[in-house]
């Protein structure tokens, strides 16, 4: 049973440019968030699609954006990069119901420069 | 013993001994919780979970503690081994929405 993948594990992007990641959730799950985890910090909650739909969105501006496809997997894209935005992206895959356990990849590292 | 280093608090114990991790959680309204193990360079790792309905816990060598009264979490590991080195993150949740709210996380280091 895979777990939660994501791809690419690290790119380097410069200011300014766009960057898109990717989720596949673990088996089973139909739940997909995102969250960025600056150096040093916890994981913050980016936003989470269900049904293909952005369900609920934490404090991050427009440059960030998503989707979630049928087969439930979703990308995550940045726009106009800064640096800033250099983190550990994590996906993570759970069923829509609070209470069941929430998956985390192993995450996409960026550094913008 | 326990201090707080540049960006996470920091506990330092022996191979052998019990770990004790604390966290302050936020929202009076959050009526779940789960504690991560997060090793450098990967994702958080589930460890155990607690609703807001108990007290107490108990996984393999993991017991968390709940204390809704003053907001407080801990994790306790039992024989606590070198594997056990890594970052440990509370993160909190509500009923009905399945988003977490990460608390800052400990880095535990255990000593041969």
């Amino acid at each position: 049973d895979a777990g939660v993948t994501q791809s690419p594990t690290h790119l380097i992007k410069t200011r300014g440019q766009q960057v898109t990641l990717r989720c596949s959730p673990k088996s089973g799950h139909d739940t997909v968030s995102w969250y960025q985890q600056a150096l040093g910090q916890g994981p913050q909650f980016i936003f989470q699609y269900y049904e293909e739909e952005e369900r609920q969105r934490g404090n991050f501006p427009d440059r960030f954006s998503g989707h979630q496809f049928p087969n439930y997997s979703s990308e995550l894209n940045v726009n106009a990069l800064l640096l800033g935005d250099s983190a550990l992206y994590l996906c993570a895959s759970s069923l829509p119901v609070s209470g069941n356990t929430i998956y985390f990849g192993e995450g996409s590292w960026l550094t913008v420069v | 013993g326990e201090s707080v280093g540049l960006h996470l608090p920091t506990l330092s114990v022996q191979e052998g001994d019990n770990s004790i991790i604390n966290c302050a959680y936020s929202n009076s309204a959050s009526d779940y919780f789960i504690w991560y193990k997060q090793e450098s360079g990967k994702g958080p790792q589930f460890i155990i979970d607690i609703r807001s309905n108990m007290d107490k816990r108990q996984g393999q060598r993991v017991t968390v503690l709940l204390n809704k009264t003053v907001k407080h979490l801990s994790l306790q590991i039992a024989a606590t081994q070198p594997g056990d080195s890594a970052v440990y993150f509370c993160a909190e949740g509500i009923s009905g929405y399945s988003t977490l709210t990460f608390g800052k996380g400990t880095m535990l280091l255990v000593s041969p």
